[in-house]
Parts: C-alpha cells; sequence; structure tokens
C-alpha cells in the first residue's frame, strides 16, 4: 500500500549508457514531480506533470525526458549518461488547488544513480 | 537574496530542549508554506502544513508571519527521533505552476 513508490532503488552504470527511472503513486493525485538531489543535499526541481501535461521543465539537459502515459505514474528517461548525473532522484505527488492538503507533495523513496 | 533562506546548524540540544527554527522567503506574493524533514539517505517527509494564523501538532508549532516574511518551527521536548534536518518550503504563486522552493535545510541533532 506504498503511496509513492519507485524502481529501481538503486541504479549502478557506466557513463554513456541510456537508463529510466519509474514511478508510480495510488493518491489519486493529479500533479507528479522530478527531483533531483546531489551530494550538497540541494533538492532541485526537474519537471512536473499534471494530469498528464507538463508544467514545470526546469534547466535541465535534454538528456533528460519524462513521461506520463497517466496520471498516476511519471518516468524519467535519461541519455549518455554522465558522471554528474549522480545523485538521488525522487519523485513526488501533490494535488492541485486550495485549501488544507492542497500542494502538499509526497515523496517515493529516491532512487540512487551512480555513474562510473 | 535566496529564494528561501535557513540557518543550516547544525543545532546540537540535549533530549527534552525546546528548539526553533526560523526561515525567510523573498516573495511577498507566496501562497503556501510548508515544514518537511528529511532523514540522512531518506525522503523529504512533511511535517506540516503552515497555517496563517499558525497550527500545533502534538510537540510541533509552526507559525507564519507575512509581515516579515518569515515562517518559523518550534519543537518542544525534543527526542532523539527528531534528530533530521528540517526544510522550509514555500509555494510562490497559486497558478498552474506548482513549483516549489525548498531552503537547504536546517540539520537537528538531539543527543541523549
Amino acid at each position: 500500500d506504498t503511496a509513492v513508490s519507485q524502481t529501481p532503488k538503486y541504479l549502478v552504470t557506466q557513463m554513456g549508457n541510456d537508463k529510466s527511472i519509474k514511478c508510480e503513486q495510488n493518491l489519486g493525485h493529479d500533479t507528479m514531480y522530478w527531483y533531483k538531489q546531489d551530494s550538497k543535499k540541494f533538492l532541485k526541481i526537474m519537471f512536473s506533470y499534471n494530469n498528464k501535461e507538463l508544467i514545470i521543465n526546469e534547466t535541465v539537459p535534454n538528456r533528460f525526458s519524462p513521461k506520463s502515459p497517466d496520471k498516476a505514474h511519471l518516468n524519467l528517461h535519461i541519455n549518455s549518461l554522465e558522471l554528474g548525473d549522480s545523485a538521488v532522484y525522487f519523485c513526488a505527488s501533490s494535488q492541485a488547488g486550495q485549501g488544507a492538503g492542497r500542494n502538499e507533495q509526497y515523496f517515493g523513496p529516491g532512487t540512487r544513480l551512480t555513474v562510473t | 537574496r535566496k529564494e528561501v533562506e535557513q540557518d543550516p546548524g547544525p543545532f546540537n540540544v540535549p533530549e527534552g530542549a525546546t528548539v526553533a527554527f526560523n526561515c525567510t522567503y523573498s516573495n511577498s506574493a507566496s501562497q503556501s508554506f510548508f515544514w518537511y524533514r528529511q532523514d540522512c539517505r531518506k525522503e523529504p517527509k512533511l511535517l506540516m502544513s503552515v497555517y496563517s494564523s499558525g497550527n500545533e501538532d502534538g510537540r510541533f508549532t509552526a507559525q507564519l508571519n507575512r509581515a516579515s516574511q518569515y515562517i518559523s518551527l518550534l519543537i518542544r521536548d525534543s527526542k532523539l527521533s527528531d534528530s533530521a534536518t528540517y526544510l522550509c518550503v514555500v509555494m510562490p504563486n497559486a497558478g498552474n505552476n506548482r513549483k516549489l522552493i525548498w531552503g537547504l535545510g536546517t540539520s537537528l541533532a538531539v543527543n541523549p
């Protein structure tokens, strides 16, 4: 009954490879996010989708491509991995709107990506 | 000025102590405010939303001061399990872009 789940939890790969991370939420939320947290612990928003529509697209290399097949899923595909991509990637979801509980983000456990 | 600023700490307090964190934000039109906690190697977890009138949840009290553009978190009777990084989070607008702005966090260590 996990609310926000991500797979895989750990990913070790070589430079130049392509990899995907998957995220699913069963909270019935309409908005999902990808964050990157690097070794300095700064949490940086990358992308956000609302009802399958991209609403946030921060300055991220175009090697990163999100895909939202439906509002419960948001995947992240990374092409040509580089050493600097090593970080923890968190998926999150929230329900938009006004009022109590709205816009509170709930996070998945994270995917620890190591590029060698 | 950073959009959301917090004292990184670390705050080292004994069990049972009361500790308070402040956080300032730059956008006066900000709409929503939150405190999250993050344990080492774990995901951020929502601690509490911060409401205009202030709110309390057990040992935790959050306050919002719109005039001075800061929010605070007070932890009473600290427990060892309160040791974590506390993240101040602000949502600048209520539009279609629901981007949250995250502080860098304040580290708390509660000692026996």
